[in-house]
């Protein structure tokens, strides 16, 4: 079946615009995670979501960063006021999370530019 | 928490021979599970191999096997019979099993592996 899909691909913006990054689990997944991707870092974990929990917030690196899940499914990552340093790719990945050591499954990014 | 170090930003293998990238971790639990992802280009992370750190046995996939040294604290990947395909980032990662930590993987820098003819 498909696999986690993201859009945009590529998304430049001026500093101090909102962006809004998507992202589609696959099917039947109820876990879903953000992670953003600095240049010449590691994947730094930002927010996770279960099923109906509420939401694991604790990456979110500032109160410009907020992410909702609608009915389930497709998740969108909403930074506010952009700053220079938020220039990264923001990974999704989903998971069964039938059991907490289900494998989890990551999207292309979104490579965010703020200039 | 937790924390994961790849020492290695880059490293180079000829095509066909074999190369070990190397990872440590930090954590004070006693079960875990360790990952090694590979992020080619088009920036996918794909799973290499993944380790339990309850089991004793080495994790083998195909041509990509990992050394576990629990105590240690030591997961490195080693990639046999290299191809041109392998040229990627590599990125360990470590992933709690406690409830309520989530189910988050915390990362190393990266390994970028370059192949060669």
């Amino acid at each position: 079946g498909a696999g986690v899909s993201q859009s945009p691909s590529n998304k430049v913006t001026e500093k101090g615009k909102d962006v809004e990054l998507r992202c589609d689990p696959i099917s039947g997944h109820t876990a879903l995670y953000w992670y953003r991707q600095s240049l010449g870092q590691g994947l730094e974990f930002l927010i996770y979501f279960q099923g109906n929990s509420a939401p694991d917030k604790s990456g979110l690196p500032s109160d410009r960063f907020s992410a909702e899940r609608t009915g389930g499914s497709v998740s969108t990552l909403t930074i506010q006021r952009t700053q220079q340093e938020d220039s990264a790719v923001y990974l999704c990945a989903s998971s069964p999370d039938r059991v907490v050591t289900d494998t989890q499954y990551f999207g292309p990014g979104t490579r965010l530019t703020v200039l | 928490a937790q924390t994961v170090t790849q020492s290695q930003p880059e490293m180079s293998v000829q095509e066909a021979e074999t190369v070990t990238l190397s990872c440590t971790y930090d954590t004070s639990e006693s079960d875990y599970y360790l990952f090694w992802y590979k992020q080619p280009p088009s920036r996918q992370m794909i799973l290499v191999i993944r380790q339990e750190a309850y089991k004793q046995q080495n994790a083998t996939e195909n041509r990509f096997s990992v050394n576990f040294q629990k105590a240690a604290k030591s997961f490195s990947l080693k990639i046999s019979d290299s191809q041109l395909g392998d040229a990627a980032m590599y990125f360990c990662a470590y992933r709690s099993l406690i409830t309520g930590t989530a189910s988050k993987l915390t990362f190393g820098t990266g390994t970028r592996l370059q192949v060669t003819l």
